[in-house]
């Protein structure tokens, strides 16, 4: 089986503008969730979808927001970038008591 | 509020000696605890983990423990070799949710 795939893998953007991560799970996972990874401050939890709807929620202000497609792909978009917004993103999928994460999508805000 | 702490952000262990690294939770309904390792951009991957239930988990080099009475649990390696030098998460679950601690970087001297 694949693992699970982010796009793109690394993307530097410029405060106030707006970003698309992707995030394709493993096949037959229906379960995606998304972290932020800063240093420091560990893997903090954004969202979950499940068949495409959102299931938990983080403690993100409402600029970070995400959905899930039919095919259980799933995208995550921050709107009015921040500095503080450069971070490890990463999205995983949910297995038996387990999750499978992807490598994440690096991302700098100048 | 930290539902999951590691406290000790970093920890250096001497090649073919035990490495410990610990975790403290507060909610007493987790029902599952697993073990994460996460080198530079990569996504983690999964380690080890344990049931609420039982109270040791062994997998080669690696035991986790679980102390419910006193809400910890604990890696340890042994023996460390180079390749353990990563950040390691530990992970709480139940509830359909995950929760990651901040980590913990191990550096593995020769």
């Amino acid at each position: 089986k694949a693992g699970v795939t982010q796009t793109p893998r690394y993307l530097i953007k410029t405060r106030g503008q707006q970003v698309t991560l992707s995030c394709s799970p493993i096949s037959g996972h229906r379960s995606v969730s998304w972290y932020q990874q800063t240093p420091g401050q560990g893997l903090q939890f954004l969202f979950e979808y499940f068949s495409e709807t959102q299931r938990n929620k983080g403690n993100f202000p409402g600029r970070f927001s995400g959905r899930q497609f039919s095919n259980s792909r799933s995208e995550m978009n921050v709107s009015t970038l921040e500095l503080g917004d450069s971070a490890l993103y990463l999205c995983a999928t949910r297995g038996t008591d387990t999750q499978y994460f992807g490598p994440g999508t690096r991302l700098t805000v100048l | 509020d930290q539902q999951v702490k590691q406290n000790s952000p970093s920890l250096s262990v001497q090649e073919g000696r035990i490495s410990i690294l610990n975790c403290d939770y507060t909610n007493s309904m987790f029902d599952y605890f697993l073990w994460y390792k996460k080198y530079p951009a990569e996504g983690p991957t999964f380690l080890i983990s344990i049931s609420s239930i039982k109270d040791k988990n062994e997998d080669g080099r690696f035991t986790v423990f679980l102390n419910k009475s006193a809400k910890h649990l604990s890696l340890h390696i042994v023996p460390s070799q180079p390749g353990d030098s990563a950040v390691y998460f530990c992970a709480s679950g139940g509830d359909d949710k995950i929760i990651f601690g901040k980590g913990t970087r191990l550096h593995i001297l020769p």
